[in-house]
């Protein structure tokens, strides 16, 4: 049974620091690419980031760029993310997703198929 | 970056209704689009990908249709379990793999 669990969050000053984890089972964690994606209160989601298998390759929304850094332990099988320079509007859910691919409509797409159970940062003063 | 718009953003149904919802893509991005299910204070639970595929263990009254830039994800017959917010997720080649903005669905 795959499971995501993440952990890290909590209540932080703005310009402040925080990472979050994220312990993954039940599959080959190197084999996957994995995402960060937030959900802010009362609004809908936003992805955040994402890091391939080896992690050799990194991907960041506008809104996050230059301040978060993804990265994984494939030995530990863990997903983190480093987030600096936090700001009111980085108050969120951030939940740790697996991606993966399926095969659909003649060819292979990506999409998300497990997620974690969230882990809530709260940026105030 | 490719912007997804979703329609309507609230809607409010019966049970055994057909529902549809809409979701509208800023450029071309053939059927690189999920559909994803979230209930309160829960995570969302994948539907639909590649526009039309259903996931396995999801309910055959859930479809999606579509390819381009207009996409649809239509319920059957609404069960009391599917009141819920919706979201798609355009994954065309690389990130950022945007979200449409959400449609709540709730009971009339």
């Amino acid at each position: 049974e795959v499971q995501l669990l993440e952990s890290g969050g909590g209540l932080v000053q703005p310009g402040g620091s925080l990472r979050l984890s994220c312990a993954a089972s039940g599959f080959t964690f190197s084999s996957y690419a994995m995402s960060w994606v937030r959900q802010a209160p009362g609004k809908g989601l936003e992805w955040v980031s994402a890091i391939s298998g080896s992690g050799g390759s990194t991907y960041y929304a506008d809104s996050v760029k230059g301040r978060f850094t993804i990265s994984r332990d494939n030995s530990k099988n863990t997903l983190y993310l480093q987030m600096n320079s936090l700001r009111a509007e980085d108050t969120a859910v951030y939940y740790c997703a697996k991606m993966a691919t399926g095969y659909g409509s003649g060819s292979y797409y990506t999409m998300v198929d497990y997620w974690g159970q969230g882990t809530l940062v709260t940026v105030s003063s | 970056d490719i912007q997804l718009t979703q329609s309507p953003s609230f809607l409010s149904a019966s049970v055994g209704d057909r529902v549809t919802i809409t979701c509208r893509a800023s450029q071309g991005i053939s059927s690189y689009l999920a559909w994803y299910q979230q209930k309160p204070g829960k995570a969302p639970k994948l539907l639909i990908y590649a526009a039309s595929t259903l996931q396995s263990g999801v309910p055959s009254r859930f479809s999606g249709s579509g390819s381009g830039t207009e996409f649809t994800l239509t319920i059957s017959s609404l069960q009391p379990e599917d009141f819920a917010t919706y979201y798609c997720q355009q994954l065309n080649s690389y990130p950022p793999w945007t979200f449409g903005q959400g449609t709540k669905v709730e009971i009339k």
